[in-house]
């Protein structure tokens, strides 16, 4: 149990388009997700937390205007990358969380390359 | 947030069992230690967790100190299916976002 899916796993992108990325929990509903970036040879850095229902609560230093993110539903939060540029390339993960009895589930992450 | 050390990698022959350690000496009495291992090109996966106790599963073994300032992650008999980077974060139990520190590359050798 505690599945998380993450679509597409990877994109390419022209720069100045957008791109958006899903993540859903699968056979969980889950009412907080989170979103991470991960440059090569470094660790996760936490991006955003996505409330369903409400506005994403954004770390320090990440725009909120760039980086759209939707939860609409129990199982679903999208992540918009809006105007991407090349330095946005990056591997993108979001989680989740079944309860407080479970770990943390990860989506297998979503590689976008900016061009 | 809270603050971990790990060493940045670590060796371990194949069949062996590898010893992870973490240093958490800011640990407050209601966080829990929690260990994830992230293999290439792949997101976080959740290995095991625990508060005081020594805590085992299908995975790893978690030893925690009596005063809980540091933690050993054990893998009974490393595989090279192993070679990951291990993070140790902790967390209030209803805690919300966890956050990663810079793990240990953990190479197994045949």
């Amino acid at each position: 149990g505690a599945v998380v899916s993450q679509h597409p796993s990877w994109v390419i992108c022209k720069s100045g388009t957008s791109v958006k990325i899903e993540c859903r929990s699968l056979d969980f509903q889950a009412t907080t997700m989170f979103w991470y970036r991960q440059f090569p040879k470094q660790s996760l850095m936490l991006m955003a937390t996505s409330n369903e229902g409400s506005k994403a609560t954004y770390e320090q230093g990440v725009e909120k205007d760039k980086f759209l993110i939707n939860h609409a539903s129990l199982t679903l939060s999208t992540l918009t990358v809006t105007s991407a540029h090349p330095e946005d390339s990056s591997f993108y993960i979001c989680s989740a969380r079944r309860s407080y009895n479970y770990g943390y589930t990860f989506g297998s992450g979503t590689r976008l390359t900016v061009v | 947030d809270a603050k971990t050390t790990q060493p940045p990698s670590m060796d371990c022959a194949e069949g062996r069992a590898a010893n992870l350690p973490c240093n958490h000496s800011t640990i407050s009495g209601n966080e829990y230690v929690y260990w994830y291992r992230q293999i290439h090109s792949q997101g976080p996966q959740y290995i095991i967790h625990g508060l005081k106790n020594n805590e085992t599963n299908e995975m790893a073994s978690l030893i925690i100190t009596e005063d809980r300032k540091s933690s050993t992650l054990i893998l009974p008999h490393a595989t090279l299916r192993d070679t990951a980077v291990y993070y140790c974060i902790f967390l209030l139990e209803y805690g919300n976002k966890l956050v990663f520190g810079a793990g240990t590359i953990l190479r197994v050798k045949s």
